[in-house]
Formats: structure tokens, sequence, C-alpha cells
């Protein structure tokens, strides 16, 4: 199994420009999740979602919008790229197990806007 | 909204030493507190989790310890080696939920040799 895959992992925009990362998993979790990195803040979660077809926002949503067709894929889309949206962006996957809540994350992906 | 705390923001500790990194929580609904280390330029990785029907939890090294009463947890690493160098993210959700986990700010830990 691959895990959690992301692409790209490097991304530079510039401010307005709009781009979908890419997030996928092969282990059929039903959970999956954006966070974003930002140095002295930990991770803050930005969109969740629980299946195919459902989707719901996280703590920091805003200039960020998600949609989930399969299990497997849950892309991120950013509308309008501002510096503030410059991050380290991970997804997680965790599966619909009572006796598991392990988040698999995967690498990462290192966004500039310029 | 679940708000976490983690202290300290910097730890640095002599090989072989104990180190102990501390995290508060503030949504008593809260019954999950995993632990995250993140290597430099790596993904987060689950190092050990407690539910809130555990008082402690061991793992070789490494243990949690859980007081719902003050509403903190902590983790513990005996005989630290280099290789436990890293940053450590302690998180909390409430189980049965989406898994959305709150993180603590993060704890840069640096075993010297």
């Amino acid at each position: 199994n691959a895990g959690v895959t992301q692409t790209p992992k490097f991304q530079v925009l510039k401010t307005g420009q709009s781009m979908t990362l890419q997030c996928a998993q092969d282990m059929n979790h039903e959970y999956m999740s954006w966070y974003r990195q930002d140095p002295g803040m930990g991770l803050r979660l930005i969109h969740y979602s629980v299946g195919a077809g459902i989707t719901d926002q996280g703590e920091v949503p805003n200039g960020y919008n998600v949609s989930r067709s399969t299990t497997e894929d849950f892309p991120l889309r950013l509308l309008s790229a501002a510096p503030s949206q410059t991050s380290v962006y991970f997804c997680a996957s965790s599966p619909q197990l009572a006796a598991s809540y392990e988040q698999y994350f995967g690498p990462g992906t290192r966004l500039t806007v310029t | 909204g679940e708000n976490v705390e983690q202290h300290p923001s910097t730890l640095s500790v002599q090989e072989g030493d104990s180190a102990v990194i501390k995290c508060t929580y503030s949504d008593s609904a809260s019954n999950y507190f995993p632990w995250y280390k993140q290597e430099l330029g790596k993904r987060p990785q689950l190092i050990i989790d407690i539910r809130s029907n555990v008082g402690e939890k061991k793992d070789q090294r490494i243990a949690v310890t859980l007081n719902k009463t003050a509403k903190h947890f902590s983790l513990h690493i005996t005989e630290t080696q280099p290789e436990d160098s890293a940053v450590y993210f302690c998180a909390a959700t409430i189980s049965g939920s989406a898994r959305q986990l709150t993180f603590g700010s993060g704890t840069q830990l640096t075993v010297l040799p």
C-alpha cells in the first residue's frame, strides 16, 4: 500500500492564483482531513470528510474548498491564493474503527504564495 | 470548541535523562488524546495515545498520563536517545466524532549527546 499520497510536494503561487492540492489514500479509510502547519501553531484543521459525498469545515476553512466524490480522493482547492496561505499542508486519513483513531498523514505539500 | 495548550515549546535534555511534555485541554467531552512525533521535514506519526477511561499507558520508553479532573495529560520519555530529537504534538478529540483533532502548538525536543 502507498498509504496517503499528496501532490505536489512544493508549489509557488502568485497572489490571486488558484490551484488544487491532491490527496489520495489506498487504505479504504472513511475519514479524511486537511491540516495546515504554521511555525509555532501546530496543525490546524481546515476541512474534513466522514465519507464520500460528505464534507464539513474545520477550524480555519476560509479561502479553501473541498469535495469528496470517492473514498480514495480528497482534493483541497485554493480559490484565490493569499500570502497568509503560505504554509505546509498535510492530508490525513483514519479508519472507521472504534478501536483505532490513528490518523495517517501524507508527506505534505509546502506552498508559498508571493 | 476545543483548545489545547502545550508546554514547553522547547526542551533540551542530556542523553539518558527523562523528558516530560505537558498539555491541557478545555473541553471536558474530549476523551481521546494522541501524541504525534514529527521529525524535521517529515510527516507527523502517532507514537502513543490514551483514552479517558485509562489513567496511564506505557510503551517501552514512552508513557502518557491523563488527569481528567484537571484536564491535563503528559508525555514522558525515559532514557532519551538522540533519535528522540523531534517536534512532539499533543492533541485531543471526542471519540465518535469525525476524528477532528485539535493539536497543541508543539514541543521541540533536543537530546544532547
